[in-house]
């Protein structure tokens, strides 16, 4: 399996929205609605921001939210604030417990 | 709440081996699904390896196939992940996660805080 697509960076100014790709293949994010995006700030763990493409854990505020069309899911921020200033990480389920290789990861960078 | 600690990691040379340990909490850890995640200083992320709740199921990636071995013990709510031969490239911060199950397979729902594993000469 290849790992997913991101773009290595990504900025905007407080307040404003930005979209994160992450773009597989039929045979993950295509095929299954098992998409994740991970936050990490650094120096510490990642924490589950969105999983099964949409769906937000208890917590996450509803500034972060997923879609999926095709191949490609993307992690939507709005309203960005200070504290979103981090990576980010998509990863997909590929059947089978098949893990495709995490995204290289997207630094947001809020201006 | 859901409580993941991770012990074990160390200094060692290539070639050695090293046995890491995860401690859950919070959770029921013997229905739980559980993985391995490293990330190399200043890199992406790299899944490693996953068991099932009853080890009827354990997965490896190709980079660790034949060297680690994943393995748990329920009863004491730890799950394990047994390194031999390593290699420079296994330098990493090493972090157990839990699996989201059925609702969300292929998740990781909650980490450990990491453990750094350096392989060095």
């Amino acid at each position: 399996q290849s790992a997913l697509t991101q773009p290595r960076s990504v900025s905007g100014s407080p307040g404003q929205s930005v979209t994160i790709s992450c773009t597989g293949t039929s045979s993950d994010v295509g095929g299954y609605n098992y998409v994740s995006w991970y936050q990490q700030h650094p120096g510490k763990a990642p924490k589950l921001m969105i999983y099964d493409v949409t769906k937000r854990p208890s917590g996450v505020p509803d500034r972060f939210s997923g879609s999926k069309s095709g191949n490609t899911a993307s992690l939507t921020i709005s309203g960005l604030q200070a504290e979103d200033e981090a990576d980010y990480f998509c990863c997909s389920y590929a059947g089978s417990y098949t893990f495709v290789p995490f995204g290289g990861g997207t630094k947001l960078t809020v201006l | 709440q859901v409580q993941l600690v991770e012990s074990g990691g160390g200094v060692v040379q290539p070639g050695e081996s090293l046995k890491l340990s995860c401690a859950g909490s919070g959770f029921t850890f013997r229905t739980s699904g559980m993985h391995w995640v490293r990330q190399a200083p200043g890199k992406g992320l790299e899944w490693v390896a996953f068991i099932q709740f009853d080890e009827s199921l354990k997965c490896y990636a190709d980079s660790v196939k034949g060297r680690f071995t994943i393995s748990r013990d329920n009863p004491k709510n730890t799950l394990f992940l047994q390194m031999n031969n390593l290699r420079s490239e296994d330098t990493a911060v090493y972090y157990c996660a839990r699996e989201g199950g059925v609702a969300a397979p292929g998740t990781f729902d909650y980490w450990g805080q990491g453990t750094l594993v350096t392989v060095s000469s």
